[in-house]
């Protein structure tokens, strides 16, 4: 079983910061299949970025996704407010998905 | 603009059935794989089933147990998820979810609560 293991569990930024989130892989993966989601209190999580690094549609250019062997990372440049929210990241294998448990993202 | 939105959640007894609905508009519905996605009260985001586009492929997580099952009616645009011998853990928000391509869920429901308690 493929286990995701996010870090930090929060991160306290500023809007303008720029924030890095990382999740870390148990075992070598399909980069294919990672993504990465946002989430606000009481909605739906939102895709922000599929195949490791493609961005999905609408989401802008400030957010991008990297992987290093099996260290996945999403990168938040210039915070907005509306950037302070709750972040996992999904993969996709052997007929199953797994998240990870999140990185919740606050103001400093 | 592709939109799904759930339906069916509310409060049974443990040891009880509940059966989700999700209906999808604005894509081909019988184009795609569709999910199901958990979220207990406060923690985070729990896989839960997928069915393929045609409903011939269908996975569930390990945890489940064969207590869910997830069907589809692609003439009405619908996900299905029938859920038996429900117990207080399953209490929770339940997505349906959009597949894509890359196994990425690209379009997601508002969410259905659903509550496990005596």
């Amino acid at each position: 079983e493929t286990v995701l293991t996010q870090s930090p569990g929060t991160l306290s930024l500023s809007p303008g910061e720029r924030a890095t989130l990382s999740c870390r892989v148990s075992q070598s993966v399909t980069t294919s299949y990672l993504a990465w989601y946002q989430q606000k209190p009481g909605q739906a999580p939102r895709l922000l970025i599929y195949g490791a690094s493609s961005r999905a549609t609408g989401i802008p250019d400030r957010f991008s996704g990297t992987v290093s062997g099996t260290d996945f990372t999403l990168t938040i440049d210039r915070l907005e407010p509306e950037d302070f929210a709750v972040y996992y990241c999904q993969h996709y294998g052997g007929s199953s998905w797994t998240f990870g448990q999140g990185t919740k993202m606050e103001f400093k | 603009e592709m939109q799904l939105v759930e339906s069916g959640g509310g409060l049974v007894k443990p040891g009880g059935s509940l059966r989700l609905s999700c209906e999808g508009s604005g894509f081909t519905f019988d184009s795609y794989s569709m999910n199901w996605v958990r979220q207990a009260p406060g923690k985070g985001l729990e896989w839960v089933s997928s069915i393929s586009s045609s409903g011939t492929y269908i996975s569930y997580a390990d945890s489940l147990k064969g207590r869910f099952a997830i069907s589809r009616d692609n003439a009405k645009n619908s996900l299905y998820l029938q859920m038996n011998s429900l117990r207080v853990e399953d209490t929770a928000v339940y997505f349906c979810a959009k597949g894509a391509g890359g196994k990425q869920n690209d379009c997601w429901g508002q969410g259905t609560l659903v509550t496990v308690s005596s």
